[in-house]
């Protein structure tokens, strides 16, 4: 059962122009996003994240928007730079229960910024 | 840099080994998370520690356990092992269950 689902596997963008990543997810107790970019035989770094409780969240090039309502989040990257060609992750979590701290993530997309 | 260690970078060995995966969190995080990348399975929550004790458990297999140290260093160790449990091991800690979780380099594994 796919919670998260980010259903771009790649996406390529122009440098200077706008990257926006999406990702869908199904279990409404979420209340945590996150996402992270991902370079070959590294870790995740993690990027920005998101309660349910906002519906944007700012960091410099990066936004992040989530819809409640339609259980969907996307990152927006402007303007996008050739460094930002990485794997990025979507990944949700939730308070409480016996999940409590586990990130749920989605399969990634690889997004490629040209030049 | 994230700030959280993991050793070895890389293991090779044999079916039917056994092995331990290292991690040292973040100073002052007391959380520890395990995760295993696979090329079919994505990133995929194993265990996760807090201060001591086992908190959360995800789809890890009996053959894996691990554990967390009054230093708040933790161990996986992976056991009879099968050509499947060939995978990137991540590593992540927090401060606190919930909070931002921040990513060790991985341990990438090889079962011949």
């Amino acid at each position: 059962d796919q919670q998260v689902k980010q259903n771009s596997p790649s996406l390529s963008v122009q440098e200077g122009r706008i990257s926006i990543l999406n990702c869908d997810y199904t279990n409404s107790m979420f209340d945590y996003f996150l996402w992270y970019k991902k370079y070959p035989a590294e870790g995740p770094t993690f990027l920005i994240s998101i309660s349910s409780i906002k519906d944007k969240n700012e960091d410099g090039r990066f936004t992040v928007f989530l819809n409640k309502s339609a259980k969907h989040l996307s990152l927006h990257i402007v303007p996008s730079q050739p460094g930002d060609s990485a794997v990025y992750f979507c990944a949700a979590s939730r308070a409480g229960g016996t999940s409590y701290g586990k990130l749920t993530f989605g399969q990634g997309t690889i997004l490629t910024v040209h030049p | 840099d994230s700030g959280v260690t993991q050793t070895p970078k890389h293991l090779i060995t044999a079916t039917g080994q056994r092995v331990t995966l290292r991690c040292s969190p973040r100073s002052g995080d007391l959380s520890v998370y395990w995760y295993q990348q696979s090329l079919d399975q994505g990133l995929q929550f194993l265990i996760q520690y807090y201060n001591g004790e086992e908190r959360a458990k995800g789809n890890i297999l009996e053959r894996f356990s691990a554990q967390q140290f009054p230093d708040l260093h933790s161990e996986l160790n992976l056991s009879s092992l099968e050509l499947g449990d060939s995978a990137l091991y991540f590593c992540a800690s927090s401060v606190l269950p919930q909070e931002t979780q921040y990513f060790g380099p991985g341990t990438r594994l090889l079962v011949l």
